[in-house]
């Protein structure tokens, strides 16, 4: 199974805060990556696919980069409603794997 | 507006059954693969298995293989979890969520899944 070593767990920041999260996986798995917001009791949303295509609707703060086995999500400038976990996924072969999430919190 | 809507969990027995459905609408549910993803409670996501469009091929994560069985309707745009000898470890929030080339963009809002005696 590929893995999926996401960092930090956990991260603590200011309203305006540039964030960075990042995923390693364990082999290369091209672009075949995604992002997914999740807050507390509620259904993930995707926000980023292919490794770095931003979903409609989704704010341009949010982007995504890398391909083969280093990948980024960067929140440029973090709002209230950021604050939630987020996790990346690799599609690129079965069985699909998350990476354990990162949770955002207020500092 | 695209309806994701999961049924079915429940509390059950370690080795008992359940049968989960995901009832789907506003969008082509017969032109796209569909998946089953879990989230064990205060833990991460967790695929489970996925179904081709047509339902002819199926993938599971080993945990579930010989257990479960996910299956479809397309002519109810349905998508069923058949889950057998059920283990305190399956207890967990069940989604539906679609998708094989760019997955999970549409979710259903979970059904628990509660495995205890």
């Amino acid at each position: 199974d590929i893995q999926m070593t996401q960092s930090p767990s956990s991260l603590s920041a200011s309203i305006g805060d540039r964030v960075t999260i990042t995923c390693r996986a364990s082999q290369g798995i091209g672009d075949a990556l995604a992002w997914y917001q999740q807050k507390s009791g509620k259904a993930p949303k995707r926000l980023i696919y292919a490794a770095s295509t931003l979903q409609s609707e989704v704010p341009s703060r949010f982007s995504g980069s890398g391909s083969g086995t280093e990948f980024t999500l960067t929140i440029s400038s973090l709002q209230p409603e950021d604050f939630a976990t987020y996790y990346c996924l690799q599609h690129y072969t079965f069985p699909w794997t998350f990476g354990q999430g990162t949770k955002v919190e207020i500092k | 507006e695209v309806q994701v809507l999961e049924s079915g969990g429940g509390l059950v027995q370690p080795g008992g059954s359940l049968r989960l459905s995901c009832a789907a609408s506003g969008f082509t549910f017969s032109g796209q693969s569909m998946n089953w993803v879990r989230q064990a409670p205060g833990k991460g996501l967790e695929w489970v298995s996925l179904i081709t469009a047509r339902g002819d091929t199926t993938y599971y994560r080993d945990s579930v293989k010989g257990r479960f069985t996910i299956s479809r309707d397309n002519s109810k745009n349905t998508l069923f979890l058949q889950m057998n000898s059920l283990r305190a470890e399956d207890t967990a929030i069940y989604y539906c969520a679609n998708g094989k080339d760019n997955p999970f963009y549409y979710w259903g809002q979970g059904t628990l899944v509660t495995v205890s005696s």
